[in-house]
């Protein structure tokens, strides 16, 4: 089956600009996580949805939302850009309605910000 | 956010030695995995243990979920070049969200 699939790749954004992330998860799964990776912080969860209801929400400011929509697909939007917000963003989908378990991530979206 | 604290933080070995890692928190978890990522890539899921005292094993690899639920550890036998990359440890409490490990830098000289 497919895996999860992030759009962009890359992006090159300047300071005060804002960005959308997309991520699709894998056919089935219902929850959906966002997780910011850099150098000096490592992985940061950012939030998780399902079924449409954002679960739960780590510590950042709130420039970083998101939203999952009736397919599961999930967008992250970042507002007002600022260069610390350099990063890789990587999207992880889950099921709990079968023996699988643990979270596959995508391959991410590498934010670079000027 | 909360973090695990993973060590070594790097490791260079010869090809064919095993590996030793592991990750310890002052918080208890109810799952523990175990992550590879390679560059440019997301983090791929190696292992998964669901209870204190599981010892469960993935070809080369064998990991266990500490008795106390605040560690894990994670060995590698006989290393190959395919096993460079960086391995996270990652703790998870509901069904919500993983607190990751700092990571350990796999380095195996061919």
């Amino acid at each position: 089956k497919a895996g999860v699939t992030q759009t962009p790749r890359y992006l090159i954004k300047t300071r005060g600009q804002q960005v959308t992330l997309s991520c699709s998860p894998i056919s089935g799964h219902r929850s959906v996580s966002w997780y910011q990776q850099t150098p000096g912080q490592g992985l940061q969860f950012l939030f998780e949805y399902f079924s449409e209801t954002q679960r739960n929400k780590g510590n950042f400011p709130g420039r970083f939302s998101g939203r999952q929509f009736s397919n599961s697909r999930s967008e992250m939007n970042v507002s007002t850009l600022e260069l610390g917000d350099s990063a890789l963003y990587l999207c992880a989908s889950s099921s709990f309605q079968t023996s699988e378990y643990g979270y596959t991530f995508g391959s991410g979206t590498r934010l670079t910000v000027v | 956010g909360q973090q695990l604290n993973q060590s070594p933080q790097s490791m260079f070995i010869q090809e064919g030695e095993d590996v030793s890692m592991n990750c310890t928190s002052s918080s208890i978890f109810n799952t523990w995995l175990w992550y590879k990522q390679d560059p440019g890539e997301g983090p791929v899921l190696l292992i998964a243990l669901y209870k204190a005292g599981e010892l469960t094993s993935n070809g080369r690899l064998t990991a266990q979920f500490g008795i106390t639920r605040k560690d894990s550890f994670l060995n590698i036998s006989a290393s190959i070049p395919s096993d460079v990359g960086i391995y996270f440890c990652a703790g998870m409490r509901g069904a919500n969200n993983l607190f990751f490990g700092t990571g350990t830098r796999l380095t195996v000289i061919p």
